[in-house]
């Protein structure tokens, strides 16, 4: 069975260091992966998608980057976080075409 | 632009009541429609998956319909246990984006 797994689970950082959030996918093989923001009081917003390895999208300009160095890995980076940058961070993955998401367990990130 | 909306955003119901839950959307182009449960600060677990050609899913307790062409759905919940608190979402999905509503955060009293 397919199993999404996202850490680390929450962190707190300093305004202006970096930032690197990983999450991997198990029992798929070519998926589609994003990365979710959901700030406080706010919906969903998508932050990047990737449709395979070293191809990524971006949905929102930002102070966020996204790489995909592996067929079933996704990275988050931030080279120097803000105080916006706050939020709860989810990875989610899809079989490409018309199918459901599958999301992980997020990532609370406090920016301080 | 995909606009997502939720009524109510809140909702108390006593044990034992059915609900219901809407979800409407503007653009009728959409691929599926998905309903998530999230617990507070928690991932989404999925609970239902409509294809933009299909017009309901049942899973357990748990019904969702779709009128594709209205721009509506909504999830059906019979005989709610306290166990079913959460904030319910609905995405509905356009390519390569899911496009959420904020949510109905829904408690069961016992």
């Amino acid at each position: 069975s397919q199993t999404i797994h996202q850490w680390p689970a929450t962190l707190v950082q300093p305004v202006g260091s970096p930032l690197s959030l990983e999450c991997t996918v198990e029992g798929t093989s070519n998926p589609n992966l994003y990365w979710y923001r959901q700030a406080a009081g706010r919906g969903l917003q998508l932050l990047f998608y990737s449709v395979g390895i070293g191809q990524i999208s971006s949905e929102v300009p930002q102070n966020l980057s996204a790489s995909r160095p592996q067929d079933r890995q996704f990275i988050l980076s931030s080279k120097k976080l803000l105080l916006s940058d706050s939020g709860f961070y989810l990875c989610a993955w899809s079989v490409k075409g018309a199918n459901g998401y599958t999301f992980g367990s997020g990532t609370r990130l406090t920016v301080v | 632009k995909q606009e997502v909306t939720q009524i109510p955003a809140a909702l108390s119901v006593p044990e034992g009541e059915n609900l219901v839950l809407n979800c409407s959307f503007t653009d009728s182009a959409i691929y599926n429609l998905q309903w998530f449960r999230q617990d507070p600060g928690k991932g989404l677990t999925s609970l239902l998956l409509i294809q933009s050609s299909q017009r309901e899913q049942t899973s357990g307790r748990l019904n969702a319909s779709l009128d594709k062409s209205s721009g509506r759905s909504t999830l059906y919940i019979a005989a709610s246990q306290p166990g079913d608190s959460a904030t319910y979402l609905c995405a509905v999905r356009r390519r390569n984006n899911l496009f959420f509503g904020t949510g109905t955060r829904l408690t069961v009293i016992p």
